[in-house]
Order: C-alpha cells, then structure tokens, then sequence
C-alpha cells in the first residue's frame, strides 16, 4: 500500500547543478503535482498534471521542468540549481476532477549551497 | 486569484483543553473544497478534515470540527480534549471544485500542546 512515493527523501546540490526528484502513485489518479514549502510558508504550486501527456504551471514554475508520460509518474526537474530552490518538495495526487482528498507524499528535502 | 489567511502565527493551549483555529479565505468560486491540514515536525501532511463548500452542515472527525461560514469566508478548526500529539503546524487549504489542480495554502498556525 505505498500510496504516493517520492525519492530521493534528502540531497544535497552544489549551485548549478541538475537533478530530478522522482514521485511515483500506485493509486492510479489522474491528477499530480509538485508543491515546494520554504520556512514559514505553506505550500505553493509548481507545476501540475491532470493527466498522461498534459502538464501545466502552478504559482512559481521557473526554474523546473516536468512532465508526464506515464499515469504512474510525474518527475520534476532542477535545471540549474540556485539557493532559492532549497526547500521542501511535496508531490501530491489527485482521483480526478471531482476527487476530493489529496494524497502526499512524505516530501523530499533539497539543499543547494 | 483565492487567497487563504491564517491570522495566529502561533498558538498554546494545556492538554485536555480545547482551541480554535482560525482561516479566512477570498474567492469568487461558488463550489470549493476547504480543508484543514496537520504537519507534524516529520513535514508529513495529514488531512485532517474537509468540507465541502455545498454542505451546510459542518464537518466533524472525532476530536476535531470546523465552523465554516461561507457568507462570512471564514473556515476555523476546532480541536477538542487537546493531545500533545496534536503539537504541530496547521495549515487550512482551498480548492476550487473540478477543474484543474489549485489547492491555495494558508501560512500555517504553530500549535503547542502543553502537560
């Protein structure tokens, strides 16, 4: 019953670098996304997907890349790390358009120096 | 575009009593979905009640009911009989009804659980 799973749960980046962090469902929803949690803030949106092949912007997508190609997986992709992106990543799923319980994952922390 | 503001940074309460969370939100949606979410200092987010903004009854799970006033935009939590397990940071979340994905976050309430 693994439910939302995401990898690596800590990595630490030099400035720069690239890497993707992996989310994986086994509860075949449609929709996915990517949220990140700086200190004292809430989650904000990154980007999402309400499907195989469909992907959009959330609330701060620059600097990342995602997209879809399986319903299982929705990876998101550093392109050049900065210290602005240290932060906590949540990937988080979604039954669909009428669902309405959201499935995180346990997050993954991401430092960059 | 919907916000969501949580007014107490920070709140204390002694176990065994019960507090109040507060929640204000802005939207021009007539269908949302509101939910008060828990994170433990392990950052695992944990549902723990949602309501429906068609319901006019208010949600209930064991120890925790909200007070939604949909004219007033206002979504506050209350946790009864107060556990130290229930120490952790609040947060209260919007989401419009179908469409694509938008869950909105508040800034999030620290709770401390005091013996």
């Amino acid at each position: 019953n693994a439910g939302v799973t995401q990898t690596p749960k800590f990595q630490v980046l030099k400035t720069g670098q690239s890497m993707t962090l992996q989310c994986a469902q086994d509860m075949n929803h449609e929709y996915m996304s990517w949220y990140r949690q700086d200190p004292g803030m809430g989650l904000r949106l990154i980007h999402y997907s309400v499907g195989a092949g469909i992907t959009d912007q959330g609330e701060v997508p620059n600097g990342y890349n995602v997209s879809r190609s399986t319903t299982e997986d929705f990876p998101l992709r550093l392109l050049s790390a900065a210290p602005s992106q240290t932060s906590v990543y949540f990937c988080a799923t979604r039954r669909g358009p009428l669902g309405n319980t959201i499935y995180f994952g346990e997050g993954s922390w991401l430092t960059v120096v | 575009a919907q916000t969501v503001t949580q007014s107490q940074p920070e709140m204390s309460v002694q176990e065994a009593e019960t507090v109040t969370l507060s929640c204000t939100y802005d939207t021009s949606e007539s269908n949302y979905y509101l939910f008060w979410y828990k994170q433990p200092p392990s950052r695992q987010m944990i549902l723990v009640i949602r309501q429906e903004a068609y319901k006019q009854q208010n949600a209930t799970e064991n120890r925790f009911s909200v007070n939604f006033q949909k004219a007033a935009k206002s979504f506050s939590l209350k946790i009864s009989d107060s556990q130290l397990g229930d120490t952790a940071m609040y947060f209260c979340a919007f989401m419009p009804q179908g469409g694509s994905e938008k869950l909105v976050f508040g800034k999030g309430t620290k709770l401390t659980v005091n013996p």
